[in-house]
């Protein structure tokens, strides 16, 4: 029952590292999702990937870059973090068809950029 | 105006009490709505689906109001474990791309 699955769970850069979170999901799913939530501010959607070799621009996609590896897999990379990119970040799937809902979320990547 | 807006409490209710939880949303062309619940420091879960005849699950209903652009949940006879922030979702404008409101939070007290 793995579901969406992100690595790392947790992680602290400093200010100008760069780094890439990972997730995979085996639900089959044609569109996957990240999302970044700080508090007060709710859920953004960073970038998303609606079917396999596609990726599309969300709410706050400065600073962020994305791969769609394959149907399974969508990264996120940070190249220069900064300390603004502090933030728990979620990888969500769907199934894909317009009006089937549900998103499965990943447990989240809790990042800190010193 | 943002896409999509509720009221981020807290709701202090006690234990058995009814609650209503309103969430507007910008967009006239949205086609799909949900409720989701998010517990603290978790990942967020679906709640419910919400339909445009309005829906029913146990104690929890969700209504649609198009031509007023917000959608409900109502919760009856709360119980503590319904503790939690619950997040209002719309697929602004269609497609594939979801929008999530910042969420209301509730509090159920004995």
């Amino acid at each position: 029952n793995a579901g969406v699955t992100q690595t790392p769970k947790f992680q602290v850069l400093k200010t100008g590292q760069s780094m890439t979170l990972q997730c995979a999901q085996d639900m089959n799913h044609n569109s996957m999702y990240w999302y970044r939530q700080d508090p007060g501010m709710g859920l953004r959607l960073i970038y998303y990937s609606a079917s396999e070799g596609t990726t599309d621009k969300g709410e706050v996609p400065n600073g962020y870059n994305v791969s769609r590896l394959n149907k399974r897999e969508f990264s996120l990379r940070l190249e220069s973090a900064a300390p603004s990119q502090t933030s728990v970040y979620f990888c969500a799937s769907r199934v894909g068809r317009v009006n089937t809902g549900e998103l499965f979320f990943g447990e989240g990547s809790r990042l800190t950029v010193l | 105006r943002k896409e999509v807006e509720q009221d981020p409490g807290p709701f202090n209710v006690p234990e058995g009490a009814t609650v209503a939880f309103n969430c507007t949303y910008s967009n006239s062309a949205s086609q799909s709505f949900f409720w989701y619940r998010q517990d603290c420091r978790k990942e967020p879960k679906l709640l419910m689906s919400v339909y445009s005849s309005g829906n029913e699950d146990g104690r929890f209903t969700a209504q649609l109001n198009r031509a007023s652009q917000y959608i409900s949940l109502l919760i009856r006879d709360s119980k503590l474990s319904d503790s939690a922030t619950y997040l209002c979702v719309v697929n602004a404008g269609g497609g594939n791309k979801l929008t999530f409101g910042t969420g209301t939070q509730l509090k159920v007290e004995l």
